[in-house]
């Protein structure tokens, strides 16, 4: 079964600061891989993902994320933290021979000025 | 992009009554449509897959005679909470994924904006 780890649910970080989210899989083949994040009552909005072509993928509002396979990791980041990126991110697998979305626990981003 | 739309967005109702949630793919055909609750503070639950012009499929734990869904048309997915009571508060999110062969391929969903549900 697939399953996908977020390290720390909560992050903060200062205005202008690094971001980095952690997400771990486990998948003995490399799915798609996915980050979403949800401001306070709406739904997720896709960020960006991973579909097996470069594994540096770049995604909207100046975030990216690397997929190492030696790692089965998908860590998300964004060089200089705005106080507009608080949300919770959550992380995403999809199977590339599977017909569902597994989520992980997700990570509440928070931005102290 | 495309665009994947939920009514109502925030529903109060009394405990007994039922619900019923709408789901809809406003630029592209969808043949599968997820259900998906969300606890405060908590992941995703996927609840129910439903495929258009068949019966859905549920997950372990979830009942079917109490989470109505119907996918009537390639464009609308509907939930039914029947007989609400306050334990199922809860934030129900669904997605859509285009009918196979679209410009967009099969590996990505799209996301309602959600249906917060309230029961007193």
């Amino acid at each position: 079964a697939q399953s996908v780890t977020q390290l720390g649910s909560h992050v903060s970080v200062s205005e202008g600061a690094l971001v980095l989210l952690r997400c771990n899989y486990s998948s003995s083949v490399p799915p798609y891989l996915f980050w979403y994040v949800q401001y306070p009552n709406q739904g997720l909005q896709l960020l960006l993902k991973y579909t097996s072509a470069a594994t540096l993928v770049k995604g909207i509002n100046g975030f990216e994320a690397e997929f190492k396979k030696s790692e089965t990791s998908f860590h998300l980041t964004k060089p200089s933290a705005h106080m507009s990126d608080a949300a919770e991110y959550f992380c995403a697998v999809y199977p590339n021979t599977g017909n569902q979305f597994y989520f992980g626990t997700g990570t509440s981003l928070t931005v102290i000025p | 992009g495309a665009v994947v739309s939920q009514h109502p967005s925030r529903v109060i109702c009394k405990s007994g009554t039922s619900v019923k949630i709408e789901c809809r793919s406003l630029d592209f055909q969808a043949t599968t449509m997820f259900w998906y609750r969300q606890f405060p503070k908590k992941s995703l639950m996927l609840m129910a897959t439903s495929n258009e012009g068949s019966k859905a499929t549920y997950e372990q734990g979830v009942e079917k005679d109490k989470f109505l869904i119907n996918h009537a048309s390639l464009t609308l997915s509907t939930l039914t909470v029947t007989s609400a009571h306050p334990e199922d508060s809860s934030f129900y999110i669904c997605s859509a994924r285009e009918a196979s062969g679209g410009v967009r391929g099969t590996d990505t969903q799209y996301f309602g904006p959600g249906t917060r549900l309230t029961v007193l």
